[in-house]
């Protein structure tokens, strides 16, 4: 149980396009998402908290309007990266908790994805 | 500042041996503490939770401490095997909070 697939797992994009990338709970509601940029040998980035049905809570330094998050149901998230440049190049990962999850409950990721920007 | 240290960014031992990994933290109160496996190229897998509260967990061969004092936790692999190689995260959880902080990981290799 507690499947979160995550699509692309890898795009390559031109500088300057948009890129989608889709996050979905399986076989639970998720109510709280969360997108995390990981870089080589670094540690999870948290980008950005998404509850369903209402606006994303950007960390800091994290251009809301560079990255666009969508939350529309209690299965589905999207994060679009809007004129992406080769900086934007990177591991996106998204993660979701259970509806009936408290604070403490152990996150379920999605596998990734890849995303770079000739 | 806060920070989330594990011990070392790369760890290599023999097959058979148990693999101790370390997580210090500084200026955090973590109301408990988790661990997490990440393989090459896809997301982190939930292994072990531990609350404050808590001064050990076990799961099979895993073993978790978690001394609030030392602000430290220890993961521990027995008996470990090349199929355990892969970087480990601890992340740490504030009361109340929804996200997690994590740690940059130790990546494990166990040799045949």
């Amino acid at each position: 149980g507690a499947v979160v697939s995550q699509h692309p797992s890898r795009v390559i994009c031109k500088s300057g396009t948009s890129v989608k990338i889709e996050c979905r709970s399986l076989d639970f509601q998720a109510t709280t998402m969360f997108w995390y940029r990981q870089f080589p040998k670094k540690s999870l980035m948290l980008m950005a908290t998404s509850n369903e049905g209402s606006k994303a809570t950007y960390e800091q330094g994290v251009e809301k309007d560079k990255f666009l998050i969508n939350h529309a149901s209690l299965t589905l998230s999207t994060l679009t990266v809007t004129s992406a440049h080769p900086e934007d190049s990177s591991f996106y990962i998204c993660s979701a908790k259970g509806g009936q999850g408290s604070y403490n409950s152990p996150l379920h990721f999605g596998n990734g994805t890849r995303l770079t920007v000739t | 500042s806060q920070k989330i240290e594990q011990n070392s960014e790369a760890l290599n031992i023999q097959e058979g041996k148990t693999a101790t990994l370390t997580c210090n933290y500084t200026n955090y109160s973590p109301a408990y503490l988790q661990w997490y496996r990440q393989d090459p190229g896809r997301g982190p897998v939930f292994l072990l939770l531990i609350r404050e509260n808590e001064k050990e967990k076990r799961k099979e061969r895993l073993k978790v401490t978690f001394d609030t004092t030392l602000k430290q936790s220890l993961f521990h692999i027995t008996a470990s095997q090349p199929a355990d190689s892969a970087t480990y995260l601890c992340a740490l959880a504030l009361t109340g909070a929804n996200n997690l902080f994590f740690g940059t990981g130790t990546r494990l290799t166990v040799i045949p």
